[in-house]
């Protein structure tokens, strides 16, 4: 099946540094690619879609400075945390669009959790 | 616009007991239907999922119908174990053409020895 790998898994920085996560598709290529975050107990937040070689468009309400999305190539998508605050703090997850049984669907990284100290 | 309604937890059973999780939805046409399943501290592993009216998605004892007629889409186990304790999330797919998914709040399962 499709794979899709993160990294870091978990990382830990200071305040007013940035922290940059990487998403890819291990056996697949994916043009597009969905970036999430999740607070505890709650369910996933859309944050922006990542297509390849173009701009990311976000959700309203996400900061696209703050959150810098490049998705460079068609395997790789990264998301940088910018000046990281606490409140930036949480679980973040993405996804590539892959092909399963001829049907196209989301295929899950397994998250990286932030810790902005 | 689309959405999803879970039932909401926590759910606590005790192990072989039946578990059901209520799933409805609202979305212009027929999307796409999946449940996920989180367990602690990973990310989104997907359970099943159904692509059209009267589908039945089955994995690792679970299913789940998709009704049309009552715009739902239930997960059923016959007999839980401890190891199913975790938050399972239904979403359908956008059919806009952006693959955009909406997902459920979550229900959190929690299966007692």
């Amino acid at each position: 099946g499709a794979v899709v790998s993160q990294h870091p898994s978990w990382v830990i920085c200071k305040s007013g540094t940035s922290v940059k996560i990487e998403c890819r598709s291990l056996d697949f290529q994916a043009t597009t690619m969905f970036w999430y975050r999740q607070f505890p107990k709650q369910s996933l937040m859309l944050m922006a879609t990542s297509n390849e070689g173009s701009k990311a468009t976000y959700e309203q309400g996400v900061e696209k400075d703050k959150f810098l999305i490049n998705h460079a190539s068609l395997t790789l998508s990264t998301l940088t945390v910018t000046s990281a605050h606490p409140e930036d703090s949480s679980f973040y997850i993405c996804s590539a669009i892959g092909t399963s049984g001829g049907v196209d669907e989301q295929f899950f990284g397994p998250g990286t959790r932030l810790t902005v100290l | 616009g689309d959405s999803v309604t879970q039932m909401e937890g926590p759910v606590t059973l005790s192990e072989e007991a039946f578990l059901t999780i209520n799933c409805t939805y609202t979305a212009t046409g027929y999307p796409s239907l999946f449940w996920y399943v989180q367990y602690p501290g990973e990310g989104l592993q997907l359970l099943l999922k159904a692509t059209k009216a009267d589908d039945k998605g089955s994995n690792k004892g679970f299913e789940a119908t998709y009704r049309k007629e009552t715009t739902s889409f239930h997960l059923e186990k016959g007999s839980v174990q401890v190891s199913d304790s975790a938050v399972y999330f239904c979403a359908l797919s956008d059919l806009s053409g952006t693959y955009k998914y909406i997902f459920g709040t979550g229900t959190r399962l929690k299966v007692l020895a």
